[in-house]
């Protein structure tokens, strides 16, 4: 099973910052299948980024992904106050996908 | 508009049966596979398994085999995730979602249901 490791845990932020979220694989993640999520309180997780660096239908150009092989990163170039949430990644390469443990961006 | 509606929010005692279901509108429900996500309380997202509703294969993860069951009936286009025997410790929300960007089953989801809460609770 191949383990996401998350960095950090939390970030506290102010609107208008950049913030970069890591997301490390135990092994190479199978044709670079990442996809990064955000969810808000109360909600279902939302597609941000899917193929590591592809913006789902409707996200905003402010969030890229990036990455290969076991390091992959979320940059969101500019926060908004609706970007703060709780963000996954996932590989879904593998037989038994996984999910990361999350990173949560908190208002500063 | 694709949609995904969960049923309603169940509550049940330790050892009942359940079926939850997430029904399908603005798209072909055969042609692409449909995934199964728990969340526990205050955790995060956990891989179920994926089904595809034009054949009926299934992947599961092996966490999960065993104690749930996931079908779909594609004369309803509606998919299900069943539990024979539950336990305190199936209580979380459960999501499904289409898996829509990427090549049969390795694809990441567009859209997903609303979540149905399940509390198991003696």
């Amino acid at each position: 099973e191949v383990v996401l490791t998350q960095s950090p845990g939390t970030l506290s932020l102010s609107p208008g910052e950049r913030v970069t979220l890591s997301c490390r694989a135990s092994q190479s993640v199978s044709s670079n299948f990442l996809a990064w999520y955000q969810q808000r309180p109360g909600q279902a997780p939302r597609l941000l980024i899917y193929a590591t660096s592809s913006r789902a239908s409707g996200i905003p150009d402010r969030f890229g992904g990036s990455g290969s092989g076991t390091d992959f990163t979320l940059t969101i170039s500019r926060l908004e106050p609706e970007d703060f949430a709780v963000y996954y990644c996932q590989q879904y390469g593998s037989s038994v996908e996984t999910f990361g443990q999350g990173t949560k961006v908190e208002i500063k | 508009e694709v949609q995904l509606v969960q049923s309603g929010a169940e509550v049940k005692k330790p050892g009942e049966s359940l079926k939850i279901s997430c029904k399908a509108s603005g798209y072909s429900f055969s042609s692409y596979w449909i995934g199964w996500v728990r969340q526990m309380p205050g955790k995060g997202l956990e891989w179920m398994g994926i089904i595809f509703p034009g054949g009926s294969e299934t992947r599961y993860n092996p966490s999960f085999q065993g104690h749930v069951t996931m079908s779909a009936d594609k004369s309803k286009s509606t998919a299900y995730l069943q539990w024979s025997s539950l336990k305190a410790s199936d209580t979380a929300i459960y999501y499904c979602a289409r898996r829509y960007y990427g090549s049969g089953s390795h694809a990441a989801p567009d859209s997903w249901g609303q979540g149905t809460l399940v509390t198991v609770s003696s």
